[in-house]
């Protein structure tokens, strides 16, 4: 069965610092899809990145960077410089199957990221 | 980009009440939507899979006669919480696929806050 962790309930960081959010996933699926989400206080879900499990390539867009490793079954994410506005929860998610939108998607427990200034 | 509308996004009723909750994709087709339930500083929990023109499929431990799920078009899904009760206080939220091959993430609405009184 599918299962995402999420080990860190609540993180706290000053602002400026980097700080790595972790997931770990298990599926006995060899093609899966694993997603970042943030939802801020508002309540709506962002779209921050997906990966399927071909694609063990790291990833940086700007300010993020994701770190996928199948052997530990790790897709972690790191915010570099954090500001303010990256306080949200991150869910972290996967999805099993042809990688159509059709997917079922579960999602982690979530992590809480406050940035102070 | 692709756009999911659900509304409304805040309703409060009274115990008993039935509400009904609609979620549309408003510049494409969606075959499939999924409805999700959040519980204040909780993951989504998947609900149901609504299949234009089928019945829903339920996920275990959803009441299927609480939940009544239509997705009668294909830009149209209803999810009404029949004789809702405080303990169906939630957030709901809807996405919906667009599903141009391998590669495409759901799309999330914003949520709709239902409190029950």
């Amino acid at each position: 069965a599918q299962k995402v962790t999420q080990a860190q309930t609540e993180i706290s960081v000053v602002e400026k610092e980097d700080v790595t959010l972790d997931c770990v996933y298990e599926t006995r699926d060899t093609t899966y899809y694993l997603f970042w989400y943030k939802q801020p206080p508002s309540g709506e879900l962002v779209f921050l990145i997906r990966r399927n499990s071909f694609d063990e390539q790291n990833e940086i867009s700007g300010r993020y960077s994701w770190n996928f490793q199948k052997s530990t079954s790790s897709f972690n994410f790191t915010i570099t410089a954090s500001q303010v506005v990256d306080s949200a929860v991150y869910f972290c998610a996967l999805s099993e199957g042809r990688g159509t939108s059709y997917d079922k998607v579960i999602f982690g427990p979530g992590t809480s990221l406050s940035v102070i200034p | 980009g692709a756009v999911v509308s659900q509304h409304p996004s805040w309703v409060i009723c009274k115990s008993g009440t039935s509400v009904k909750i609609e979620c549309r994709s408003l510049d494409f087709q969606a075959t499939t939507m999924f409805w999700y339930r959040q519980f204040p500083k909780q993951s989504l929990m998947l609900m149901a899979t609504s299949n234009e023109g089928s019945k829903a499929t339920y996920e275990q431990g959803v009441e299927k006669d609480k939940f009544l799920i239509n997705h009668a078009s294909l830009t149209l899904s209803t999810l009404t919480v029949t004789s809702a009760h405080p303990e169906d206080s939630s957030f709901y939220i809807c996405s919906a696929g667009q599903d141009r091959g391998a590669g495409q993430p759901q799309h999330f609405g914003d949520g709709t806050r239902l409190s029950i009184l």
